[in-house]
């Protein structure tokens, strides 16, 4: 079946304006997470998603981050008046949540974010 | 409070020799734990997961890891190393019946030829 895919693949963009990096879970995943990982760095949670519930937002570096999750499935992520140091890669996960609690996160390939 | 430390940044093997990574935790409560692997230039693969069952959890490409409470310890091996296991490898951590997982800060291996 697919996999949990992400667009652009590459984004290059210039200090100070706004991007959007969207999400498709896997069919059926209700848990979505959003992660950065930077250059040589392990990965930096930013935001989880778990059905209806409110987001887990206590990852976003600063409120010029933000994202949502329409109709419990595609999620974007919006970085407003983006910085040099918001390059880096975004990476999405969903997964199903077991009785037990999480499962198995599968990733999507990422967003390679470059700020000039 | 809930964290996972990889004890080595980087570590380089022979060819045909065991690879040893390592994975400490700390978790309030049972933990599920998973490693990944990250080929250079590709999306992150699931090794291998603890989940309260087995304490010795095989994995995907001849990985193992035993899952060590007295230790919190949950450490990465190969019997023999292959070439195509150069990679970046994350030790995860989530307690169980919470949906937040804690990544550690990777460990790069490298196999010599």
């Amino acid at each position: 079946g697919a996999g949990v895919s992400q667009s652009p693949s590459n984004k290059v963009t210039e200090k100070g304006k706004d991007v959007e990096l969207r999400c498709d879970p896997i069919s059926g995943h209700t848990a979505l997470y959003w992660y950065r990982q930077s250059l040589g760095q392990g990965l930096e949670f930013l935001i989880y998603f778990q059905g209806n519930s409110a987001p887990d937002k206590s990852g976003l570096p600063s409120d010029r981050f933000s994202a949502e999750r329409t109709g419990g499935s595609v999620s974007t992520l919006t970085i407003q008046r983006t910085q040099q140091e918001d390059s880096a890669v975004y990476l999405c996960a969903s997964s199903r949540i077991a009785s037990g609690g999480a499962d198995t996160q599968y990733f999507g390939p990422g967003t390679r974010l470059t700020v000039l | 409070a809930q964290s996972v430390t990889q004890l080595d940044s980087h570590v380089s093997v022979s060819e045909g020799t065991p690879v040893l990574l390592r994975c400490n935790y700390s978790s309030s409560y049972s933990p599920s734990l998973f490693w990944y692997v990250q080929h250079p230039n590709k999306g992150l693969q699931l090794l291998l997961k603890y989940t309260s069952a087995a304490t010795l959890v095989k994995g995907i490409n001849g990985f193992e890891a035993e899952f060590k409470k007295s230790e919190t310890s949950f450490h990465l091996t190969k019997p023999s190393a292959h070439m195509s296991d150069a990679a970046e490898y994350f030790c995860v951590v989530t307690p169980l019946n919470f949906n937040k997982f804690y990544f550690g800060s990777g460990t790069k291996l490298n196999v010599k030829p």
